[in-house]
């Protein structure tokens, strides 16, 4: 296994275009994370799925952002109509929820948003 | 809701020098804590992590302890090297309910190390 990969490494959007995000999970990690990171800051949790259920949304996700975890297995995560502000560091993270215990996150690469 | 403080950064030492890296956190219950490194060009990795109270968490040379009465989670190296130039973020993940999992990072610190 590889380990998790996240495509495009770096995107540049004219303000206003919409954008989409392909994150492939380990395989057989049944959670998938998205986070966003700006210059400085650490890393914000946006949304997670359990397979292909969407369980959780952040504050930060405006209605702009959609997320999907189709068949349980990859994610895309959609921004419509981007904002300067969109532009950071947008990494996917995957996991093995099992009974009882932490489950350990792993990190792709991240693709970098700039909105010009 | 769960927050985590990082001491200010960047950090500069010479190799061989010894590193703390202060790390404190406010959070329900018991969580567990972790430290996650991001070398230059590449994804978080786990670096360590301490499950209860009074676990002292141990990789790559690097220790953290974790100190219930301190709320504290410092990382500290002996001696640095070049290759320990990254950014390190505390971590702590969301205890219970549907949120379980999630993490709550600090803002991070970049360390430079010198030769």
């Amino acid at each position: 296994d590889t380990g998790v990969s996240q495509d495009p490494r770096h995107k540049i959007t004219k303000r206003g275009q919409n954008v989409t995000f392909r994150c492939d999970p380990i395989s057989e990690h049944n959670r998938l994370y998205w986070y966003r990171q700006t210059l400085g800051q650490g890393p914000e949790f946006l949304t997670y799925f359990q397979n292909e259920a969407q369980l959780e949304k952040s504050r930060l996700l405006s209605d702009r952002f959609s997320a999907e975890r189709p068949k349980g297995s990859f994610s895309t995560l959609e921004i419509q109509r981007t904002e300067q502000g969109d532009s950071a560091m947008y990494l996917c993270a995957s996991s093995f929820r099992g009974v009882g215990g932490y489950d350990e996150q792993y990190f792709g690469p991240g693709t970098r948003l700039t909105v010009t | 809701g769960d927050s985590v403080t990082q001491m200010e950064g960047p950090v500069t030492l010479s190799e061989e020098a010894f590193l703390t890296i202060n790390c404190t956190y406010t959070a329900t219950g018991y969580p567990s804590l972790f430290w996650y490194v991001q070398y230059p060009g590449e994804g978080l990795q786990l670096l360590l992590k301490a499950t209860k109270a009074d676990d002292k968490g141990s990789n790559k040379g690097f220790e953290a302890t974790y100190r219930k009465e301190t709320t504290s989670f410092h990382l500290e190296k002996g001696s640095v090297q070049v290759s320990d130039s990254a950014v390190y973020f505390c971590a702590l993940p969301n205890a219970g309910g549907t949120s379980y999992g999630k993490l709550t990072f600090g803002q991070g610190t970049i360390l430079t190390v010198h030769p």
